[in-house]
């Protein structure tokens, strides 16, 4: 069974610094790769997908997430945070053949002045 | 857009009782699914389905149970709501995936 794990619960930085979000999956087949973000009292948003081709994918406001298969992970960065990236992150699973979507734990993002 | 619409914003209900959240999409999606999520654990998967009267459990199904009539409605039943129930419910759909999962803006349901 497909299964999700986001290795930080929290992460404080300051803003403008960098920013890596971990996010390891197991699966035993091909999947697709989700990230979503909750901003305060919002529902999720799709951020970022990687379905197939370039394991580089990007989102519209800077954040990017790399699909490194045999280290069954996805995780996301974004080189200079803003105050209003304080959000929410979950990355999500879904295997290739199948319509079950995984989500991890959770990650709170927290950018500081 | 694609708009997925929770029936209520806020929920009140008492121990023992049967409990209805309603969702419904516009935009003629197969697959629907209904999570709860609680700080530290994220969005656990309550019930799926993928078609209409087609339904698939979940993480945790247990005292829950779902209903899909209609394309566009897909329904968690509390059976006999419980403390530990208390939790926001959010409802979600999907077509293409390449396109993801579309949701509400949740149900937060507290039960006492």
């Amino acid at each position: 069974a497909q299964s999700v794990t986001q290795l930080d619960s929290q992460v404080p930085v300051f803003e403008e610094a960098p920013v890596e979000l971990r996010c390891n999956y197991s699966s035993s087949v091909s999947v697709y790769l989700f990230w979503y973000v909750q901003y305060p009292n919002q529902g999720l948003q799709l951020l970022l997908k990687y379905l197939s081709g370039s394991t580089l994918v990007e989102s519209i406001n800077g954040f990017e997430a790399e699909f490194n298969k045999s280290q069954t992970s996805f995780h996301l960065r974004k080189p200079s945070v803003h105050i209003s990236d304080t959000a929410e992150y979950f990355c999500a699973v879904k295997e290739t053949s199948g319509s079950r979507l995984t989500f991890g734990e959770g990650t709170q993002l927290t950018v500081n002045p | 857009d694609v708009k997925v619409t929770q029936s209520s914003r806020y929920l009140v209900k008492r121990t023992g009782e049967k409990v209805f959240l309603e969702c419904v999409q516009d935009m003629d999606h197969e697959n629907m699914f209904w999570y709860r999520q609680d700080p530290g654990l994220g969005l656990r998967l309550i019930y799926f389905s993928y078609d209409v009267k087609m339904k698939e459990k979940g993480d945790i199904p247990e005292g829950y149970s779902v209903s899909r009539e209609k394309k566009e409605r897909f329904s968690l039943i509390l059976e006999s709501a419980s403390t530990n129930q208390t939790s926001m419910y959010l409802c979600a759909s999907s077509l293409e995936w390449t396109a993801g999962a579309f949701f509400g803006q949740g149900t937060r349901l507290t039960v006492v």
